[in-house]
């Protein structure tokens, strides 16, 4: 397809566990992007990617929290030791490039629920 | 960091009628963008504002880019029951590539 996607649609784990998210971000898009969105709250930023470029890491919430790109294709999202606070729905966007003003076209997310 | 106060937060309207909800902040966007979330989906884009003072319409969406770039609203006409959702509002800060995002209008139309 043309859009963002994103897997698994649902996860639930148990508290400890190490749980993957990945993305698929729209063809030729550079930038990829990672948020959290808690029930009923708005986006919350984690971290992007550009290229080969270091990622921005500065709105990963604990060093549980990694995400890994290979050149402009797929990413994971890895949460280690998952706690219930981390339950939340993950979101992925991509943009053409790693610019102010671009826009970023988001995928449906992954709903991640520890039990 | 930069923060958009987006008001108001929910909104109940009785259908045929027109919609205003806004974003404000302290400091200086130089993109808006307004975003509209469906339960269990992804935000979808709506209108995408560049340059402060522009106009916008997309369909029955219209939103303005504040000329003090600081603050955009999005108003939607003659609402319909498919325009429930959340919407958001979200910008880059000067220097930014982090979207900053607002924490959303819940609108739910009665028909």
């Amino acid at each position: 397809g043309a859009g963002v996607s994103q897997s698994p649609s649902n996860k639930v784990t148990e508290k400890g566990k190490d749980v993957e998210l990945r993305c698929d971000p729209i063809s030729g898009h550079t930038a990829l992007y990672w948020y959290r969105q808690r029930l009923g709250q708005g986006l919350e930023f984690l971290i992007y990617f550009q290229g080969n470029s270091a990622p921005d890491k500065s709105g990963l919430p604990s060093d549980r929290f990694s995400a890994e790109r290979t050149g402009e294709s797929v990413s994971t999202l890895t949460i280690q030791r998952t706690q219930q606070e981390d339950s939340a729905v993950y979101l992925c966007a991509s943009s053409l490039r790693l610019a102010e003003g671009y826009e970023q076209f988001f995928g449906p997310g992954t709903r991640l629920t520890v039990l | 960091g930069q923060q958009l106060n987006q008001s108001p937060q929910s909104m109940f309207i009785q259908e045929g009628e027109d919609v205003s909800m806004n974003c404000t902040s302290s400091s200086i966007f130089n993109t808006w963008l307004w975003y509209k979330q469906d339960p269990g989906e992804g935000p979808v884009l709506l209108i995408a504002l560049y340059k402060a003072g522009e106009l916008t319409s997309n369909g029955r969406l219209t939103a303005q880019f504040g000329i003090t770039r600081k603050d955009s609203f999005l108003n939607i006409s003659a609402s319909i029951p498919s325009d429930v959702g959340i919407y958001f509002c979200a910008g880059y800060g000067a220097g930014s590539y982090q979207l900053t995002f607002g924490k959303g209008t819940k609108l739910s139309v009665i028909p």
